[in-house]
């Protein structure tokens, strides 16, 4: 079945460092990549996302590029703020007309925490 | 305002208790689902509804049973309530599979 790996945490960076969080999937088809983000104490929010290989999504400085030879879709940032504090989690769904009813699939998240 | 909303916020019961946590979408979104996030943080697909028809049922014991009276609504029954079952449950919508998931802020059940 479909799986998602994410790179153990937690990272705990200094202010305007950069970010990379790895992400590594297994599926069957050609999934859509997605990066969620969790505030303390609040639900998921879609942060960016892809659907295709070799595109990629941006949003709030955070890139990650699906990278369907390298089953990969990193999540960057060039200068992490302290409000980045929070969990990520890169997630795939499988593409319509999959058995899958485009349930997200989720890797075990990150916990990111910057000090000032 | 509110996209996906869920009540209760927070539930504390005792073991062999049931209850039912609430979900509404006001996005007109065609499929909902209901997730659980594990105290390590792990989430996992429970079920999914599509127009009020059940399309995903993960392997949840029976005591889970969800319910959806319209297609802006699916809520969450749980019957004699398990130590196991305290976890935070995310109801989430799309506008169809497999597109972009909207999450709702998540109910805290604690079972003592």
């Amino acid at each position: 079945g479909d799986s998602v790996t994410q790179m153990e945490g937690p990272v705990t960076l200094s202010e305007e460092a950069f970010l990379t969080i790895n992400c590594t999937y297994t599926a069957t088809g050609y999934p859509s990549l997605f990066w969620y983000v969790q505030y303390p104490g609040e639900g998921l929010q879609l942060l960016l996302k892809a659907t295709k290989a070799d595109d990629k999504g941006s949003n709030k400085g955070f890139e990650a590029t699906y990278r369907k030879e390298t089953t990969s879709f990193h999540l960057e940032k060039g200068s992490v703020q302290v409000s980045d504090s929070a969990v990520y989690f890169c997630a795939l769904s499988e593409p319509a007309g999959g058995t899958s009813y485009g349930k997200l699939t989720f890797g075990q998240g990150t916990i990111l925490t910057v000090h000032p | 305002d509110t996209a996906v909303s869920q009540t209760p916020k927070y539930l504390v019961t005792q073991m062999g208790n049931d209850k039912s946590i609430k979900c509404e979408q006001n996005l007109g979104h065609d499929t909902m689902y209901w997730y659980k996030q594990d105290s390590k943080k792990f989430l996992k697909i429970m079920f999914s509804y599509n127009n009020k028809e059940l399309i995903i049922n993960e392997t949840v014991p029976n005591r889970f049973s969800p319910k959806s009276p319209d297609k802006a609504h699916l809520n969450l029954h749980i019957n004699s309530l398990e130590l196991g079952d305290s976890a935070v449950y995310f109801c989430a919508s799309s506008p169809r599979a497999p597109e972009t998931q909207y999450f709702g802020p998540g109910t805290r059940l604690l079972v003592l």
